[in-house]
C-alpha cells in the first residue's frame, strides 16, 4: 500500500537546481514527509523532513503544498555527488512505536556534467 | 566519532548455514532497525527494537532472528530457513520516541553460495 508516488528517474545539469516531486495524496494530518537519499552501495542518508511548513537546511529545501498532497525536494545547486536514489516517505512521526519508515523504489537523480 | 558500524562489509556463506550480522551504535539511540535491500528495490523492514530487551517483527521477519541485550548492539541472524538470503542488509538507529530521523550504517552485502 504505497503512500507516496515518485517518478522513476530524472536528470539535471551540474550547478542547476534539481526539483524532485512526490505525491502523497492520502497523507493524514499527523504524518510527516521525510526525504532520504542513497548513494550507490551505501546506507541511506537523512536529508530533511516537514509537516506543513516549508523547510530548509544546509542540504536542501522542502516545499509542501497547502493541501499537503504533494511536495518537492529542491537541491539548489546540484553537484555530481548528488547523483543518488531519493526516497520520499510519509511517516507517523514523533510516535516512537510507529517509527517505521517505508522506503519505496525512490527516484534516481542523475546529475550530468 | 559517533555513528553506526556494520561488519563485515561483504559476507559469503554456504547454503544451509546460519550467519550473524553485526550492528553497533554509539549514538545513545534507543531504537534500532534492520532492513533488507534487493537490487533495484527499496528497503524492507526485517525487525526493529524500540528499547533494550524488546523487539518486534517488521514486514519480512521470516527466516531471521535478532536480540537486543545491550543498547548499543542489535545483531541479526540469517537462518537457514530464509529462502533467499542473498541481499544487502542495512542497520539503522534513531533516538526513538521523538524522531523518525534514522541513521544508517554502511551495510553488509551477504552472498549465499
Amino acid at each position: 500500500d504505497a503512500k507516496t508516488t515518485q517518478p522513476t528517474s530524472m536528470d539535471c545539469a551540474e550547478g542547476r537546481a534539481a526539483n524532485l516531486p512526490c505525491n502523497h495524496s492520502t497523507i493524514s494530518g499527523n504524518e510527516y514527509v521525510y526525504w532520504y537519499r542513497q548513494i550507490h552501495s551505501q546506507g541511506p542518508q537523512y536529508i530533511i523532513h516537514g509537516l506543513k511548513n516549508n523547510e530548509t537546511n544546509e542540504m536542501a529545501s522542502l516545499i509542501i503544498t497547502e493541501d499537503r498532497k504533494s511536495s518537492t525536494l529542491i537541491l539548489p545547486h546540484a553537484t555530481l555527488r548528488d547523483t543518488a536514489v531519493y526516497y520520499c516517505i510519509v511517516s507517523g512521526g514523533l510516535t516512537g512505536a510507529n517509527s517505521k519508515l517505508t522506503f519505496g523504489k525512490g527516484i534516481t537523480l542523475s546529475v550530468r556534467p | 566519532d559517533g555513528g553506526i558500524t556494520q561488519s563485515p562489509k561483504y559476507l559469503f556463506r554456504k547454503e544451509g548455514q546460519n550467519v550473524t550480522l553485526s550492528c553497533e551504535q554509539n549514538l545513545n539511540h534507543d531504537a534500532m532497525y534492520w532492513y533488507r535491500q534487493d537490487p533495484g528495490q527499496g528497503l524492507r523492514l526485517i525487525y526493529y527494537s524500540q528499547i533494550v530487551n524488546d523487539f518486534q517483527k517488521g514486514d519480512i521477519a521470516e527466516g531471521y532472528s535478532v536480540s537486543r541485550e545491550k543498547k548499543e548492539s542489535f545483531p541479526l541472524t540469517v537462518t537457514s530457513a530464509q529462502k533467499n538470503p542473498t541481499a544487502f542488509y542495512l542497520c539503522a538507529s534513531s533516538i526513538g520516541e521523538t524522531s523518525d530521523e534514522q541513521f544508517f550504517g554502511p551495510g553488509t552485502r551477504l552472498t549465499v553460495l
